[in-house]
């Protein structure tokens, strides 16, 4: 069974950058996927980020594709979110997931726990 | 802001049946499957319907989707208070190359 954790600080000054982990288990993210990060700031929906492949190939929500940048780490099974210039629009719980099918706009069905950022100083 | 436009809430005691409508247009849920996610209080969202239609293995059939043109809608019936959680709809939008959620509706179990 997949499960994925992410991992990162919990606290981060604005105009810093933000930087989280998503360690994956029970599969092998070489072998085929895409995975990727969702957002949800407090008392609010979720808002998807983008999503990697283990090659490398990368989809970015247009409206944060300036300041994203997802990299995969095959070696140590994880991939992780840069997020620069961060505002306090920017606090919230986020999730690494996967979309299902190895197709980067199915359904996510596989969600990690979630960790909360908040940016302030 | 949302795209996908969903009633804040819903309510009824247990036992009855709810539905709830996500709307959007016909560069995301006319052209693309909808899934449904619920998120119970203090956790991560679950999948609970994708494809439209489909359950995944141990979502009971009490809860179902369907969808017609631009307009999608989830439906519970036996409704029991563990069911109480924000559902959230979700669908690839092919305008912003984006994946993209409703904007969240509250179950209250009466």
């Amino acid at each position: 069974q997949v499960q994925l954790q992410e991992s990162g600080p919990g606290l981060v000054k604005p105009s810093e950058t933000l930087s989280l982990t998503c360690t994956v288990s029970g599969y092998s993210i070489s072998s085929g996927y895409y995975w990727g990060w969702i957002r949800q700031p407090p008392g609010k929906g979720p808002e998807w980020i983008g999503v990697i492949y283990h090659s490398g190939s990368t989809y970015y929500n247009p409206s944060l594709k300036s300041r994203v940048t997802i990299s995969v780490d095959t070696s140590k099974n994880q991939f992780s979110l840069n997020l620069s210039s961060v505002t306090a629009a920017d606090t919230a719980a986020y999730y690494c997931v996967r979309p299902a099918g190895g197709i980067p706009r199915h359904y996510l069905d596989c969600w990690g726990q979630g960790t909360l950022v908040t940016v302030s100083s | 802001q949302s795209v996908l436009t969903q009633p804040p809430s819903v309510s009824a005691a247990p036992g009855q049946k709810v539905t709830i409508s996500c709307s959007g247009s016909n560069s995301n849920i006319e052209n693309n499957y909808v899934s449904w996610y619920q998120q119970l209080p203090g956790t991560a969202p679950k999948l609970l319907i994708f494809d439209s239609n489909k359950r995944p293995s141990g979502i009971p059939d009490r809860f179902s989707g369907s969808k017609s043109g631009t307009s999608a809608t989830l439906g519970i019936t036996g409704l029991q208070t563990g069911d109480e959680a924000d559902y959230y709809c979700g669908t690839w939008d092919s305008s912003l190359n984006a994946y993209v959620f409703g904007t969240g509706t509250k179950v209250t179990v009466l």
